[in-house]
């Protein structure tokens, strides 16, 4: 495992189309975190996972956007009925919480979404 | 809000000069400050990060300097190289761990 994988690299859709990202985290960390990025702009918060429990959300995360980890392993992040602005890079991230320290986290090289 | 403010938004330089990039926060309730580096149609990557309590880290030719009391710190890349182009994100963790937060990046280009 050589870090965090992300599929597919790009997408591209019509506005209002349905569409799903996956994350595969390294494969020891236990949370997981999603970002996205627009152009000329640093990452945003998402949501983030530890294990299979989503435990934080931001308020940009819509109610179209819903995210899993089932298994506390990979994820997927779905935006139902695209928009335009929903175009952007989005990223996953993951470290490992033990004994209450924080490692460093590690992105993923991004879904670029482009909404047409 | 923003809550990690980074500046220049960009920055020019020659070949083997030492740019500087200055990164302040308000909220004490950080103990991680990681800087990335990230190319064109990449995802950011980890460059080198400093924890709260050491006021200086040097990786190769990236030093961090961190100024706890006037909520600063700053990244300098030594001997800078046109490889070294690239746009520069500071960021913030929180306590919890649960959340980084961004700068809004700088673009640096190392001119041959």
């Amino acid at each position: 495992d050589t870090g965090v994988s992300q599929d597919p690299r790009h997408k591209i859709t019509k506005r209002g189309q349905n569409v799903t990202f996956r994350c595969d985290p390294i494969s020891e960390h236990n949370r997981l975190y999603w970002y996205r990025q627009t152009l000329g702009q640093g990452p945003e918060f998402l949501t983030y996972f530890q294990n299979e429990a989503q435990l934080e959300k931001s308020r940009l995360l819509s109610d179209r956007f819903s995210a899993e980890r089932p298994k506390g392993s990979f994820s997927t992040l779905e935006i139902q009925r695209t928009e335009q602005g929903d175009s952007a890079m989005y990223l996953c991230a993951s470290s490992q919480r033990d004994r209450g320290q924080n490692t460093e986290a590690f992105f993923g090289q991004g879904t670029r979404l482009t909404v047409v | 809000q923003q809550q990690v403010k980074q500046s220049p938004q960009s920055l020019i330089v020659q070949k083997g000069g030492i740019p500087i990039i200055n990164c302040a926060y308000e909220n004490t309730a950080f103990d991680y400050f990681p800087w990335y580096q990230q190319f064109p149609g990449k995802g950011p990557a980890l460059l080198i990060a400093i924890r709260p309590d050491v006021s200086e880290k040097k990786e190769g030719r990236f030093t961090i300097s961190f100024n706890k009391s006037a909520k600063q710190f700053s990244l300098h890349i030594m001997d800078s190289q046109p490889g070294d182009s690239a746009t520069y994100f500071c960021a913030a963790r929180s306590t919890t761990g649960n959340q980084f937060y961004f700068g809004t990046g700088t673009s640096l280009t190392v001119i041959p």
